[in-house]
C-alpha cells in the first residue's frame, strides 16, 4: 500500500510566525500536489511539483520536492489568519491523469 | 467559467438504501474522478471515468459504481448503504494528458 504521511497533524501558531508542513512516503512520486481545503468545500490546488529538488514559490508559500521525489514540504512565511485550513499533499505515481493518493492532512490554525 | 458542480450538497439516507450523486465537470475537462473523504481524513480515490468508461478504480467494493455521459458529466451510485459510507463525496475533473485537478464542493452523505 502506498502511503503518504503528513506532519504535524495539527498546528496552531500566532499570526506572523513561520511554519513548515511535511509530506513523506517510502515510494517515489512522478508528481506531487498540495491542496488547501476549507470547511464545507473541496480541496483547491495550490501547486504541482514534478522534478526532484524543485522549489516553487507562491507569494508567502514555498513548496519543495525532495531530490529523491519521496518527500515534500510546504513552508509558510509570516502566516496570516487567511492561511487557516486543512493542507493536503497528494501524490501520483504515474504521469498523466493518474489517481491521487492523499495524505491525512495538516490542520493549520492561525491565531490573530 | 463554472468550476465543478456537484448535486445535491447534502443528503440523508437510511442504511440499505441506494443513492446517486451527480457531477458536472469544469468546462473543457473530459476526465472525472470521484473521492470519498471521511471526517478528519484525506480523500480516498474511488474511480475515474474517461470517454464514458471506468479507467481506474480504488479499493472500493462493487456497491460503488459510476457512469460518465457523452457531455462528460458523471454519476456515482452506491447500493446497500452502510453507516460507514457516511462521508463527503468529492468529484474532481481534469483534462486528459494534463494533471491538475479541479474539485467540486462535494456532497455530504449521512447514512442513518
Amino acid at each position: 500500500t502506498q502511503l503518504l504521511e503528513q506532519s504535524p497533524q495539527f498546528l496552531s501558531i500566532q499570526e506572523g510566525e513561520n511554519l513548515t508542513v511535511y509530506c513523506n512516503s517510502s515510494s517515489v512520486f512522478s508528481s506531487l500536489q498540495w491542496y488547501r481545503q476549507e470547511p464545507g468545500e473541496g480541496p483547491v490546488l495550490l501547486v504541482t511539483v514534478v522534478t526532484g529538488g524543485e522549489v516553487k514559490k507562491l507569494k508567502r508559500l514555498t513548496f519543495q520536492f525532495g531530490d529523491a521525489r519521496k518527500d515534500s514540504s510546504l513552508h509558510i512565511t509570516a502566516a496570516q489568519t487567511g492561511d487557516t485550513g486543512l493542507y493536503l499533499c497528494a501524490g501520483a505515481w504515474n504521469f498523466g491523469n493518474e489517481k491521487l493518493t492523499f495524505g491525512t492532512g495538516t490542520r493549520l490554525t492561525i491565531i490573530p | 467559467d463554472a468550476g465543478v458542480t456537484q448535486s445535491p450538497t447534502h443528503l440523508i439516507k437510511t442504511r440499505g438504501q441506494q443513492v446517486t450523486l451527480r457531477c458536472s465537470p469544469k468546462s473543457g475537462h473530459d476526465t472525472v474522478s470521484w473521492y470519498q473523504q471521511a471526517l478528519g481524513q484525506g480523500p480516498q480515490f474511488i474511480f475515474q471515468y474517461y470517454e464514458e468508461e471506468e479507467r481506474q478504480r480504488g479499493n472500493f467494493p462493487d456497491r460503488f459504481s459510476g457512469h460518465q455521459f457523452p457531455n462528460y458529466s458523471s454519476e456515482l451510485n452506491v447500493n446497500a448503504l452502510l453507516l460507514g459510507d457516511s462521508a463527503l463525496y468529492l468529484c474532481a475533473s481534469s483534462l486528459d494528458s494534463n494533471y491538475g485537478y479541479t474539485f467540486g464542493s462535494g456532497t455530504r452523505l449521512t447514512v442513518v
